[in-house]
């Protein structure tokens, strides 16, 4: 199964934007990019998802590098309420059920 | 509130002692799903069903088993519960129509084997 990287943990201040990167330099042509965030003591909640091009959604946006070895979530204006590990996530294209979640970013947001 | 509900919120347990944890769901949806999540693993998929009395394994299977005689609820159990099996255990279900690529999640049970 393809393996995503995230980085261990961001900080961002309040009211800005944040860019949360994710790589998966291994990843299929058929495999689909999945965010899910973890708010703390809830379970984990859908974000956005995409294939190749990039992706908008009233919680956020997900730009897809060209080669799609590496995309980002985009948060426009963080909020305190964004505070949470961020999961990135690849997921064959006819296989809901492989469903695999690395360690994820933690965000902190500043106010 | 995707109508997903886990009983028992909390359950500490002794060792060797057998533990069932709930899923229940208002959706009707067919697929269910058992994680755990331990500190430094994020979630691992323990189980999933795909319909009354169908399921399959996933990642981290041993010494977990799961059934679902009805739609609405996905059972899973620990036989004989170990110190390694304390962790968090999510449950979540996913659509078959419409938005099918979102899963939602329970709030979670912590169970702690001691």
């Amino acid at each position: 199964d393809a393996k995503t990287t995230q980085p261990n943990s961001m900080e961002s201040n309040e009211e800005e934007p944040v860019h949360l990167p994710c790589n998966h330099s291994t990843i299929s042509g058929t495999d689909y990019i999945h965010w899910y965030r973890q708010l703390p003591s809830q379970g984990p909640e859908y974000v956005i998802h995409g294939l190749t091009s990039n992706v908008n959604n009233r919680m956020a946006s997900l730009a897809i590098a060209e080669d799609r070895k590496s995309s980002t979530l985009i948060l426009h204006r963080a909020t305190l309420r964004d505070a949470a590990v961020y999961y990135c996530i690849l997921r064959p294209q006819y296989n809901f059920n492989k469903f695999y979640f690395g360690s994820g970013t933690k965000l902190n947001v500043k106010p | 509130d995707a109508g997903i509900t886990q009983s028992p919120r909390h359950k500490v347990t002794e060792t060797g002692t057998p533990v069932t944890l709930r899923c229940h769901q208002t959706e009707n949806h067919r697929y269910m799903y058992w994680y755990r999540q331990d500190p430094g693993h994020g979630l691992r998929l323990i189980h999933y069903s795909y319909g009354v009395k169908d399921t399959d394994k996933g990642e981290v299977s041993d010494g977990y088993s799961v059934s679902r005689s009805k739609t609405e609820d996905f059972l899973l159990t620990l036989e004989s519960a170990t110190s390694s099996q304390t962790s968090v255990y999510f449950c979540a279900i996913r659509p078959t129509t419409g938005r099918l690529a979102e899963a939602f999640f329970g709030q979670g049970t912590r169970l702690t084997v001691v």
